[in-house]
């Protein structure tokens, strides 16, 4: 039972387009959300995260956007660039379960120049 | 100032063998969770420590155990190893109150033959 799917396994983007990696959630426990990129040999770094109050951030060239009647949330890459070629996992915090961090499976993003 | 640091990188073992695996956590962090990473999966949560006790465990059976050192640092042990078993297993850290913003090693990788 996959609580937090990133349905897009890949996706390919061209040098200063923008990227728009998705996620979906289903349990409404789920109170505050995180993106992770991970590198090839690498274990995965903090990205940018929200609240479940909010319903967008913004850090630079990455924005998260949150639609909690979809249990949809959205991360935006503008411009993209070909450093940001990696895997982006989701990850949302369950308040009714000890917090426990649940995680999608991952976007491949390529950004080729 | 150090990150998450875990050893050994690679590591290969036959079934029935038994493994450990090794993290030192973020200088100033306290909490050491550890995830067990398969090859196109997201991470899925084993187990975290902290105060040198196990607080939350995920859906692994008891031949996956760990320990905490004073020190902070932690130990992934792993008993009578299957070929299921092979997978990445990334060493996360975190202070106390700020669990969901992790910090991850780079991984051990372990391949069972």
């Amino acid at each position: 039972d996959q609580q937090v799917k990133q349905n897009s396994p890949s996706l390919s983007v061209q040098e200063g387009r923008i990227s728009i990696l998705n996620c979906d959630y289903t349990n409404s426990m789920f109170d505050y959300f995180l993106w992770y990129k991970k590198y090839p040999a690498e274990g995965p770094t903090f990205l940018i995260s929200i609240s479940s109050i909010k319903d967008k951030n913004e850090d630079g060239r990455f924005t998260v956007f949150l639609n909690k009647s979809a249990k949809h949330l959205s991360l935006h890459i503008v411009p993209s660039q070909p450093g940001d070629s990696a895997v982006y996992f989701c990850a949302a915090v369950n308040a009714g379960n000890n917090r426990k961090l649940i995680w999608g499976l991952g976007t491949s993003l390529g950004v080729n120049p | 100032d150090a990150g998450v640091t875990q050893s050994p990188t690679h590591l290969i073992k036959t079934r029935g063998q038994q493994v450990t695996l090794r993290c030192s956590p973020k200088s100033g962090h306290d909490t050491v969770s550890w995830y067990q990473q398969a090859l196109g999966q997201g991470p899925q949560f084993i187990f975290q420590y902290y105060e040198e006790e196990e607080r939350q465990r995920g859906n692994f059976p008891d031949r996956f155990s760990g320990h905490q050192f004073p020190n902070y640092s932690s130990e992934l042990n792993v008993n009578a190893l299957l070929l299921g078993d092979s997978a990445l297993y990334l060493c996360a850290s975190s202070r106390q109150g700020f669990g969901e913003k992790l910090f991850f090693g780079s991984g051990t990788q372990l391949s069972v033959l």
